[in-house]
C-alpha cells in the first residue's frame, strides 16, 4: 500500500492554464508539504500544512494556492501556469510538525509550455 | 541564515570502494540533520537523521553519518559501495522558523557508481 501518493504523475499544460495537484497520506500523519524541485534538483519547501492548518507559506507566488480538506489530503492549484512553473512537485509527509522523518510522494513532473 | 551545503555535485566510484559525501550547514542552534536519498524518477527516502547523542549514526543500506559540532558538518559514509547506490543524495536540516520547523535541503550530491 503507498504511503504517500500523488496524481498525476505527470502533467504537461499550456502557458496560462489551471491546473492541480493531489496528495494523499495514508500514515495518519498530522503534518504535509509541498516542495518543488527545480531542473537542478534544487529542492525548496512551499507550503507545510498540520492538521489542516497552514503553518509554512514560503515566498511561493499566490498563484499556488494548497488545500488540505482534510489531515490525509493536500492537494496544490496553481493558476495561470508559467514557463518558470515547470519542476518536479513532490509532497511528503511527518507525524507532527515537530522535526522527525519525511516521507514522499513519487512527485509529480509538471512541464508548461 | 539558515543554510547546507554539499561541495560535490557529482562524484564517482568504483564498486566496493569507500564513499564520503559530504555536508556543512550553517544554524544557531543545535540542529536536527538529515540524509536523504532519491533514486531517478522516485521520492527522496530517509537515509539517517541525528537529533542528540552519540554523533555517529547508523542507517539503512550499510550508510553511516557523523555529526561534527565544530565542523558544522554531518558527512555520510559508506565503507563499500554497490552498484545500487548510484543515486541523488541529498542532506537536509531542520530548522525552527516563525514558531515551526521547515526543512531546508542541500543541493545534493550525484552519485555514479562504476561497476
Amino acid at each position: 500500500d503507498t504511503a504517500v501518493s500523488q496524481t498525476p504523475k505527470y502533467l504537461v499544460t499550456q502557458m496560462g492554464n489551471d491546473k492541480s495537484i493531489k496528495c494523499e497520506q495514508n500514515l495518519g500523519h498530522d503534518t504535509m508539504y509541498w516542495y518543488k524541485q527545480d531542473s537542478k534538483k534544487f529542492l525548496k519547501i512551499m507550503f507545510s500544512y498540520n492538521n489542516k492548518e497552514l503553518i509554512i507559506n514560503e515566498t511561493v507566488p499566490n498563484r499556488f494556492s494548497p488545500k488540505s480538506p482534510d489531515k490525509a489530503h493536500l492537494n496544490l492549484h496553481i493558476n495561470s501556469l508559467e514557463l518558470g512553473d515547470s519542476a518536479v512537485y513532490f509532497c511528503a509527509s511527518s507525524q507532527d510538525s515537530a522535526p522527525n522523518e519525511q516521507f514522499f510522494g513519487p512527485g509529480t513532473r509538471l512541464t508548461v509550455l | 541564515a539558515q543554510s547546507v551545503t554539499q561541495p560535490d555535485i557529482h562524484i564517482t566510484v568504483s564498486e566496493g570502494a569507500s564513499l564520503e559525501l559530504r555536508c556543512n550547514y550553517s544554524y544557531g542552534a543545535t540542529p536536527y540533520l538529515f540524509w536523504y536519498v532519491q533514486s531517478p524518477g522516485q521520492g527522496l527516502q530517509l537515509l539517517l537523521k541525528y537529533f542528540s547523542g552519540d554523533t555517529l549514526v547508523q542507517g539503512i543500506k550499510g550508510f553511516e553519518a557523523e555529526f561534527k559540532r565544530s565542523q558544522s558538518s554531518f558527512n555520510l559514509r559508506k565503507p563499500s559501495v554497490h552498484w545500487s547506490d548510484a543515486a541523488e543524495y541529498f542532506c537536509a536540516v531542520g530548522a525552527r522558523g516563525s514558531g515551526t520547523y521547515k526543512y531546508i535541503f542541500g543541493t545534493g550530491t550525484r552519485l555514479k557508481v562504476l561497476a
